[in-house]
């Protein structure tokens, strides 16, 4: 089964620009999480979606959003882009069956750089 | 609010030395409890979880026993190799926040050989 793919890799922006970035879950998940990494602030939760819902946020200004689609790939979207943003995007895919047992796999990350 | 801790790296070793990295978290619940790996350049990969008190998880060699009772999910390794340097993080999923992961801030781990 194919894991968690996410694209771009790497992307170079500069400050007030917008991006949009593309993450394809696991064949037959249907949650997708979105994290930012970054040295400082290390993994912090964004958003969750489920059958095209958002199920969960993260506390991030409304710069960024996400979506998810009819085949459960997701899109988030940073708007205004500032310095710090820069950072790894990770998404992550599970088939929340059992919330319990639910495992999170996870995408390689894109690498976001504004200049 | 769910937290999670986790001893600061860098932690480094000699091949086939004993690794333990300290984990402690603080939720409302019992949550499931979950290390995952982070090898340079790549995503995260999940090494092992817990989901109850008592439980072990384990995964190649590494093993967390979930302690209720001191709020702690300690990974350990009996011996180490050069392939398992890499950044561990410990993390919680709380049922009152749906699926959201709660990370700490990860140990690096350094193995020489």
């Amino acid at each position: 089964k194919a894991g968690v793919t996410q694209t771009p890799r790497y992307l170079i922006k500069t400050r007030g620009q917008q991006v949009t970035l593309s993450c394809s879950p696991i064949s037959g998940h249907r949650s997708v999480s979105w994290y930012q990494q970054t040295p400082g602030q290390g993994l912090q939760f964004l958003f969750e979606y489920f059958s095209e819902t958002q199920r969960n946020k993260g506390n991030f200004p409304g710069r960024f959003s996400g979506r998810q689609f009819s085949n459960s790939r997701s899109e988030m979207n940073v708007s205004t882009l500032e310095l710090g943003d820069s950072a790894l995007y990770l998404c992550a895919s599970s088939p929340l069956r059992d919330l319990e047992t639910d495992t999170q796999y996870f995408g390689p990350g894109t690498r976001l750089t504004v200049l | 609010g769910n937290s999670v801790t986790q001893m600061e790296g860098p932690v480094t070793l000699s091949e086939e030395a004993f690794l333990t990295i300290n984990c402690t978290y603080t939720a409302t619940g019992y949550p499931s409890l979950f290390w995952y790996v982070q090898y340079p350049g790549e995503g995260l990969q999940l090494l092992l979880k817990a989901t109850k008190a008592d439980d072990k998880g384990s995964n190649k060699g590494f093993e967390a026993t979930y302690r209720k009772e001191t709020t702690s999910f300690h990974l350990e390794k009996g011996s180490v190799q050069v392939s398992d340097s890499a950044v561990y993080f410990c993390a919680l999923r709380a049922k009152a926040a749906g699926n959201k992961l709660t990370f700490g801030g990860g140990t690096r781990v350094l193995v020489k050989p």
